[in-house]
């Protein structure tokens, strides 16, 4: 089984909204990711947890909070976004072997939100 | 830095053809790992072959294959009897311990019948 979830699979939110996206993974996976992708362009990485803590915070805006409350869950929690921020959001997750973020990710399908 | 290059950004293929993506990379690193992972309309990025870069033989999943060049940093993507349902972005990526995965940025292939 290489599936990850992600819920909702739509969003649309007001800029003084505060809602969250949630990703799950039963592989036993001890790496996670949030990724944006805006259309026809590869994804951005924003975070990185692994054995849930955060170990890659690529300057995201402090609107995005990411948690990962176990080693099958992680959700990033959004507040006060902008229009600008209306992209797919994509979760993965990956074994950690020896430590390193070499092996392959798995991703879900994605949340797409539209900020107003 | 680490780089990754996808030269092509369009290419479309009949049914049955075979296609070739190509890709080229740059890292100062002498282990790594190379992906490529394809991304239909419907949006979830799939995973279509994997290759360690200590491994000398290129890597094969069904109609899929590469051609891994390690000295020529070449990781080109061949696409055997092209079929509907491959209609998809495809992303090049090269993985190296301790940092982020580095996507090229895609090339759509487009096939028809």
């Amino acid at each position: 089984d290489t599936e990850v979830t992600q819920t909702p699979k739509h969003l649309v939110m007001g800029m003084t909204n505060k809602k969250s996206l949630k990703c799950e993974q039963h592989m036993g996976h001890r790496a996670m990711y949030w990724y944006k992708q805006k259309a026809k362009k590869p994804p951005e990485l924003m975070f990185v947890y692994s054995y849930e803590k955060l170990s890659i915070n690529e300057s995201v805006p402090s609107r995005f909070s990411p948690e990962c409350p176990n080693s099958s869950l992680l959700n990033l929690h959004l507040h006060a976004l902008q229009p600008e921020d209306s992209a797919l959001y994509l979760c993965a997750s990956s074994q950690f072997s020896g430590g390193a973020l070499t092996d392959t990710q798995y991703f879900g399908p994605g949340t797409r939100l539209t900020v107003l | 830095a680490q780089t990754v290059t996808q030269s092509q950004p369009e290419m479309s293929v009949q049914e049955a053809e075979t296609v070739t993506l190509s890709c080229t990379y740059d890292t100062s690193e002498n282990n790594y790992y190379l992906f490529w992972y394809k991304q239909p309309p419907s949006r979830q990025m799939i995973l279509v072959i994997r290759q360690e870069a200590y491994k000398q033989q290129n890597a094969t999943e069904n109609r899929f294959s590469v051609n891994f060049q390690k000295a020529a940093k070449s990781f080109s993507l061949k696409i055997s009897d092209s079929q509907l349902g491959d209609t998809a972005m495809y992303f090049c990526a090269l993985g190296e311990a301790g940092t982020a995965l580095i996507f090229g940025k895609g090339t759509t292939l487009s096939v028809s019948s």
